[in-house]
């Protein structure tokens, strides 16, 4: 389908390692966003792409998590030397454009855990 | 205080019942407002936009009180599948945030 692609869909690594998370957008979606959802929680901000601006990387929890946006389309999020508290679903959605009247449309997600 | 809250219920209704739930915003600038749903371990999906004349779409009704800063969404005639968590969202004056509040979970009953 032309909906959000997120890869991987789960991913367990031992606490300490770093991963990548990747997000293939909608085609033509200026717009990117990351978030993250504990079991139970809402979904809490990470960070937004909107074009070629610079991202609002304000929701970054900790310099441990960086995120980049190639050519304008896919996305990865990096976790370096993961925690256990990393471990969530990973969620990406997109919209046409970034600002008021656009709705997100997510991915499926990447569930990570950190043992 | 949050930037959306939400009752997290749960809500237990019986089928064809009518449910209500409503979500405050702290933002009086904020803009755009949206009601998701999502299905457990599923990602959140767009339900329906809301609208400051009030939109309805089938059995939802999605409505907004500026004075009081909230929305709500009614649905009538639940089914069964109607079960889910219900997402309030909004966005932060400068537009290209959203705080998605954490959700009122529905549960219709046969």
């Amino acid at each position: 389908g032309a909906g959000v692609s997120q890869s991987p869909s789960n991913k367990v690594t031992e606490k300490g390692k770093d991963v990548e998370l990747r997000c293939d957008p909608i085609s033509g979606h200026t717009a990117l966003y990351w978030y993250r959802q504990s079991l139970g929680q809402g979904l809490e901000f990470l960070i937004y792409f909107q074009g070629n601006s610079a991202p609002d990387k304000s929701g970054l929890p900790s310099d441990r998590f960086s995120a980049e946006r190639t050519g304008g389309s896919v996305s990865t999020l990096t976790i370096q030397r993961t925690q256990q508290e990393d471990s969530a679903v990973y969620l990406c959605a997109s919209s046409l454009m970034g600002g008021e009247g656009q709705p997100q449309h997510f991915g499926d997600g990447t569930r990570l855990s950190i043992l | 205080r949050k930037e959306v809250e939400q009752d997290p219920g749960p809500f237990n209704v019986p089928e064809g019942a009518t449910v209500a739930f409503n979500c405050t915003y702290s933002n009086s600038a904020s803009q755009s407002f949206f009601w998701y749903r999502q299905d457990c371990r599923k990602e959140p999906k767009l339900l329906m936009s809301v609208y400051s004349s009030g939109n309805e779409d089938g059995r939802f009704t999605a409505q907004l009180n500026r004075a009081s800063q909230y929305i709500s969404l009614l649905i009538r005639d639940s089914k069964l599948s109607d079960s889910a968590t219900y997402l309030c969202v909004v966005n932060k004056n400068t537009g290209n945030q959203f705080y998605f509040g954490t959700g009122t979970s529905l549960t219709v009953i046969p």
